[in-house]
């Protein structure tokens, strides 16, 4: 146990739509990091959140957005689904300033139709 | 840039010991990470190298060569449990610290 939640696990939606994914973070980490992964590659990098501000990014559309809240914990939001979108989306949550381990949520499975 | 490269596949026996290489390519270099995923989980956290050498810890140990831009990590006394999917991931300052994972090698400890 990590101590980082996500949710949902799991989630089917159609193209076009749009979708929420949530992560907890684990307590006393004040950075959020999103990875999207598909089948069989390693983790792609989507943005990072410090202190509620995104402060690094990997090379992700704009339709790829998130928020991180007082708390630390934080959204990923993505627009105008493609059915490319499908992965497994990883939330990591670490203590800032490099150097540190992220530790890693059990991830949500989303599958665009 | 990052440009990450390690094996995709790789088989040993149980009892046995592995070496899987990882390759990278970065500007801003601040630590490289070792992860182990099982199917349909999540990364756990096994290494950390960021200062050139050899780092052991049980039966796992991680090695760093930061002028050949060149790590490995190394499994011994394999067991079945270790069948899983290894990440190499270089920490970027000029990407927040976050990581850059290369593709995973996935390792398959036979009886």
């Amino acid at each position: 146990e990590t101590g980082v939640t996500q949710s949902p696990t799991h989630l089917i939606k159609t193209r076009g739509q749009q979708v929420t994914l949530r992560c907890s973070s684990q307590s006393g980490h004040n950075t959020v990091s999103w990875y999207q992964q598909a089948l069989g590659q390693g983790p792609q990098f989507i943005f990072q959140y410090y202190r509620e501000e995104e402060n690094g990014r990997g090379n992700f559309p704009p339709r790829f957005s998130g928020l991180q809240f007082p708390n630390y914990s934080s959204e990923l939001n993505v627009n105008a689904l493609e059915l490319d979108d499908s992965a497994l989306y990883l939330c990591a949550s670490s203590f800032t300033g490099g150097g540190t381990e992220a530790f890693f949520g059990q991830g949500t499975r989303l599958t665009v139709v | 840039g990052q440009n990450i490269d390690q094996p995709t596949e790789m088989t040993a026996t149980e009892g046995a010991i592995v070496q899987i290489n990882c390759t990278y390519q970065t500007s801003g270099f601040n630590g490289l990470f070792w992860y182990q995923q099982h199917a349909g989980e999540a990364p756990t956290f096994l290494s950390y190298n960021v200062l050139d050498g050899l780092e052991e810890k049980g039966r796992f140990s991680s090695f760093l060569s930061r002028s050949k831009g060149y790590s490995y990590l190394l499994l011994k006394e394999l067991q079945m449990k270790d069948s899983a999917s290894y990440l190499c991931a270089v920490s970027d300052r000029n990407s927040g610290y976050a990581l850059n994972f290369g593709k995973g090698t996935s390792l398959l400890v036979t009886p």
